[in-house]
């Protein structure tokens, strides 16, 4: 059972829609991580949201920790093909040594 | 280094066999982290560095895994009796001081068991 869910678990859409991808659980954190992984390379890190109920953007890119900091949200605004990749989101339980990843979100934007 | 490398990239070993797969973190940090990805999936804890030290080494499968870091740098993760169930993409990813940093990954080191 994973900790973190994220669905879709695909997504293909088109140059210039909009798209939400979501994170949940059942367990509190005391912060939450986005990450990017393209093919053949290692997750990049995106953003860090800490308290309940922040909204962080970088650039076409908005996320959301939810006010009770057990799931987040990522929109992302007229997306291009640049936006391509595996999203990832990560959770930082207290008491614990390591980030616990969610199970990905494949996107595909079609020019 | 600039980043964190990882190598080999790719890993190709007979069942049965015996894989060392080398991570150099960027300069300072202290904290390190070896994780497993399956295909499609999000990457799987297996083992924490900090400084020299496991500190925490619950997420490894059984006692066929291993991981080093002798002097606080580099770190080695072996695998013993290589098995085809043991086929993924190992990252390595290091830390200044701890995961509310975020990490930053290697490329990863693609194993696969025939």
């Amino acid at each position: 059972t994973q900790l973190l869910e994220q669905s879709p678990q695909f997504l293909s859409i088109q140059e210039g829609e909009n798209l939400t991808v979501y994170c949940n659980s059942s367990s509190v954190f005391s912060s939450l991580q986005w990450y990017r992984q393209e093919p053949g390379e290692g997750p990049v890190l995106l953003v860090t949201v800490v308290t309940g109920g922040e909204v962080k953007k970088l650039k076409r890119l908005t996320f959301q920790f939810g006010d009770a900091r057990k799931d987040s949200s990522l929109h992302i605004t007229a997306a291009q093909p640049g936006d391509t990749g595996l999203y990832l989101c990560a959770g930082d339980l207290t008491g614990a040594n390591n980030l616990f990843f969610g199970t990905g979100t494949r996107l595909t934007v079609i020019p | 280094g600039a980043g964190v490398s990882q190598t080999p990239s790719n890993k190709v070993t007979e069942k049965g066999k015996y894989v060392e797969l080398r991570c150099d973190p960027i300069s300072g940090h202290t904290a390190l982290y070896w994780y497993r990805q399956s295909l499609g999936q999000g990457p799987e804890f297996l083992i924490y560095f900090q400084g020299t030290g496991a500190a925490d080494d619950s997420g490894l499968p059984n006692d066929r895994f291993f991981a080093v870091r002798p002097e606080g740098s580099v770190s080695t993760l072996k695998i013993q009796r290589t098995e085809r169930g043991d086929s993924a993409v190992y990252l390595c990813a290091s830390s200044p001081a701890g995961r509310n940093y975020g990490y930053t990954f290697g490329s990863g080191t693609r194993l696969t068991v025939v």
